[in-house]
């Protein structure tokens, strides 16, 4: 089955640190870019940040540039994303979401996890 | 940085009504938009791609249209499953509009 898996979210402390997981299945992982897009309580969706099929190039929403590191590991189908230094803003759900590859469209998204900044 | 504004922000509507929700870009992004459906606790999910391209899948009462800043996402008949939030999405800096809701 083609899916998209997260895991990683929970409970913490502003300041604190936090590591999402995305686990690929179903597809070749390595021929996508993939994204991070999050959606605070409530609220619309945000996107978090971008990297490409080598991991080579990577961008990031300004919200969180400095703070938040997405990086791949293909041989694993894995995709993920470290967040430090967060702040209660940051509470959302985060969801892993696949780019197509020929069209504009994220066209794979997973169930997502949530995270909670708070003390 | 590229700003998408969406309207309405929200709209009440009847099964089979004719529903459309209009995507603005705040400079021209040719046809790089795409649009996606939300349903309460579930993840998006596309629905046209490069503006104009129906996801497969994607029930032909969906369409989307326009290019440069105007885009509009139309629903021809309405149905119960389209209750739902409605996002749209540039993919030059890859930002998502505020999002409309589809409402009985």
């Amino acid at each position: 089955e083609v899916q998209l898996v997260e895991s990683g979210g929970g409970l913490v402390q502003p300041g604190g640190s936090l590591r999402l997981s995305c686990s690929a299945s179903g597809f070749t992982f390595s021929s996508f870019s993939m994204n991070w897009v999050r959606q605070s309580p409530g609220k619309g969706l945000e996107w978090v940040s971008y990297i490409d099929t080598s991991g080579n190039t990577v961008y990031y929403a300004d919200s969180v540039e400095g703070r938040f590191t997405i990086s791949r590991d293909n041989a694993k189908n894995s995709l993920y994303l470290q967040m430090n230094s967060l702040r209660a803003e940051d509470t959302a759900v985060y969801y892993c979401a696949r780019d197509s590859v020929v069209v504009d469209g994220f066209d794979l998204w997973g169930q997502g996890t949530l995270v909670t900044v708070s003390s | 940085a590229i700003q998408l504004t969406q309207s309405p922000s929200s709209l009440s509507a009847s099964i089979g009504d004719r529903v459309t929700i209009t995507c603005r870009a705040s400079q021209a992004i040719s046809g790089a938009l795409a649009w996606y459906q939300q349903k309460p606790g579930k993840a998006p999910r596309l629905l046209i791609f490069d503006a104009s391209n129906l996801e497969r899948g994607v029930p032909s009462r969906f369409s989307g249209s326009g290019s440069g800043t105007d885009f509009t996402l139309t629903i021809s008949g309405l149905q119960p499953e389209d209750f739902a939030t409605y996002y749209c999405q540039q993919f030059i800096g890859l930002t998502f509009g505020p999002g409309t809701t589809v409402d009985v």
